[in-house]
């Protein structure tokens, strides 16, 4: 099984500036095979990243996804207040599905 | 549009049986490409990918319910079961319900997601 670990647990930033959230998978993975999701909480998962750099409709042009091999990053440009949530990053291979810990956004 | 909702039993107790649902709408589970799944989230934790079923009845588990899960599903009523045997206080978990097309651009991930319920596991 491949082993998602995303850095850091927890970022505390202000509205405006900017997050840099990692993810590193313990093997190379495809990066088609890679997305990122955000939770609110009480709320499910939305899908905000696929293919490691591909917005999901109606995703604001403030996100974006980068990275290969074994490791991947979700930028927020400038953090808006709903911005503030948990992220999730997720791979596919070999038939199975396997999510990172999570890094979660808070308001400094 | 697509939607799916969760539904079952918010209480169980220890080694009993679960048996959710999923009752889904926007799309049919005859249709080649399209697949529900559950995954679930232990309070304060992790998301966790546990069952998918495809329109040709292919199925798939993950590892940390190994054989205590089975996916079906009822075309005709569009809905899918996730049944899991023998419950225990670690199975306390949101459970969600998603959507997956092998043939979306979206592919292979998650781009429609259930409310999710939440299932307690205690005596």
């Amino acid at each position: 099984e491949i082993v998602l670990t995303q850095s850091p647990g927890t970022l505390s930033l202000s509205p405006g500036e900017r997050a840099t959230l990692f993810c590193k998978t313990s093997q190379s993975v495809t990066s088609s095979y890679v997305a990122w999701y955000q939770q609110k909480p009480g709320q499910a998962p939305r899908l905000l990243i696929y293919g490691a750099s591909t917005r999901a409709t109606d995703i604001p042009d403030r996100f974006s996804g980068s990275g290969s091999g074994t490791d991947f990053t979700l930028t927020i440009s400038r953090l808006e207040p709903e911005d503030f949530a948990l992220y999730y990053c997720q791979q596919f291979g070999r038939s199975s599905w396997t999510f990172g810990q999570g890094t979660k956004v808070e308001m400094k | 549009q697509i939607t799916l909702k969760e539904s079952g039993p918010t209480l169980v107790k220890p080694t009993q049986t679960l048996t959710l649902t999923c009752t889904f709408s926007g799309f049919s589970l005859t249709t080649t490409g399209m697949g529900v799944g559950w995954i679930r989230q232990p309070p304060g934790k992790a998301l966790d990918w546990l069952a998918l079923i495809y329109w040709n009845d292919d199925k798939s588990y993950g590892p940390s319910l190994q054989s205590k899960a089975t996916i079906t599903k009822d075309t005709s009523k569009n809905q899918v079961v996730l049944t899991i045997t023998n419950m225990g206080p670690v199975d306390t978990a949101t459970y969600f319900c998603v959507h997956i097309s092998t043939r979306g651009k979206t592919w292979p991930h998650f781009d429609y997601w259930g409310q999710g319920t939440l299932v307690s596991v205690s005596s």
